[in-house]
Order: C-alpha cells, then structure tokens, then sequence
C-alpha cells in the first residue's frame, strides 16, 4: 500500500537527550514537511523539503535538525538545544513543491520528554 | 492578530443537522486546504480550493478570494464527522498556515 509513516507512535526521552523521529513515503513525492502541533494551537512548520538533498528551515527550526538523502525518507532530529521538545510531530509529503498540492499526512510521533 | 482564524472554536450537533464551518484569512493564498483530524492525532486532507466551491460526499467547501473567506458545510451530519476540521491557507512555495482548528461533535 502506498502512504507515509512515521515510528515510533509514541517516544519517551530523557531531558538532554538527542532523539530522531522516522518519516517514509512511498508515493513517490518531492516535498515533505515536519510539522509540530501543541494543545490549542495550530501546527507549525519545522522543517520542509522540496528534492533530495535540499532543505528549508519554516517557522519554529530551532533546536531541530532534519536530513534529505533519499527522496523517500526525510527523518527530524530534535536536539537538547529545543527548549519544550514535548509534542505531538506530523510528517507530511507532497507529490510536487512550489505549487498548490495536497499534502499527505502520516499518523504522527508523540513525543514526551521526561 | 492571527493570520487564520476559524468559527467557531466548538461545535456540537445532532445527527443530520447541517453544519457550516468558517475560515477567516489575512494573508495572500495560492490555495486554502481544509483537513480534518481524528482524536487518534491522523489527519486527512478534505479539500483544497483556489475558487468557487468543492463538494465531496456530504462535505462542501467554498471560497471567496476577494473577501478572504471560506466555509465547509456538512449535509446530513452523521456521529462519524466527529473530528477537529482545520483550515490551512496555503501561501507560496507551498507552505500552509494552519487555523487551530474547530472541534466538531455531533451526538446521535
């Protein structure tokens, strides 16, 4: 079948700790994009990507980092540097950049920070 | 002032009433995106309009670039509509903005 995924569902991580979240796609889409969603609030845009080997930093990258080496893949680091990592993280992809398209969202990572 | 805002924030229904949505938008959009999100966190893509009106099942979108306004209506609203609808302009280079989305309960 063809979607995107994210694992795990749910992750737990220490304080300080460096933690990467999985993000794959098999339909074959140029852009994919991290968004972060807190309660009462809309998402936000971390990172987004439009071809392999190229990214772009949206609204809130600080203390994230992401990685584009195969089209199909396009994984988020969220270092100790980001203040209040505890949230709940969508990936999403789209078939092209640059224009109106629909995106495709996965299921979501939560991450909790302890 | 947020450059999306949704109404209303909540909203319960009985089944088969009709219900309306609305999107409010201050930015300048290539395309508005309504999504909808289930309480497991999945979200799913309804519509994405750039004029006029959309219909998908029970489900109608309509926009108004001029006024910088759209709506999505549900016909017939079914216990399974239950979702938080958000709306999410889309501004150049394919960057959405999401409003913080209406929580929609509809009771049978």
């Amino acid at each position: 079948d063809g979607g995107i995924t994210q694992s795990p569902k749910y992750l737990f991580r220490k304080e300080g700790q460096n933690v990467t979240l999985s993000c794959e796609q098999n339909l074959n889409h140029d852009a994919m994009y991290w968004y972060r969603q807190d309660p009462g609030q809309g998402l936000r845009l971390i990172y987004y990507s439009q071809i392999v080997n190229d990214f772009q930093k949206g609204d809130i990258a600080e203390g994230y980092s992401v990685s584009r080496e195969k089209k199909e893949s396009f994984p988020l680091t969220v270092t100790s540097a980001q203040k209040n990592p505890t949230a709940f993280y969508l990936c999403a992809s789209s078939f092209r950049a640059g224009g109106p398209d629909t995106q495709y969202f996965g299921p979501g990572t939560r991450l909790t920070v302890l | 002032k947020n450059e999306v805002e949704q109404s209303p924030q909540n909203l319960t229904a009985q089944e088969g009433e009709f219900i309306t949505i609305n999107c409010s938008y201050s930015v300048g959009i290539s395309a508005l995106h309504w999504l909808q999100q289930h309480p497991g966190g999945g979200i799913v893509s309804l519509f994405m309009l750039s004029s006029g009106k959309k219909k998908h099942g029970r489900l109608i979108a309509t926009i108004n670039i001029q006024e910088k306004h759209s709506s999505l209506h549900i016909t017939a609203s079914h216990p399974r509509d239950s979702a938080v609808y958000i709306c999410a302009p889309e501004t150049s280079g394919s960057r959405l903005t999401f409003g913080e989305g209406t929580q929609l309960t509809v009771n049978p």
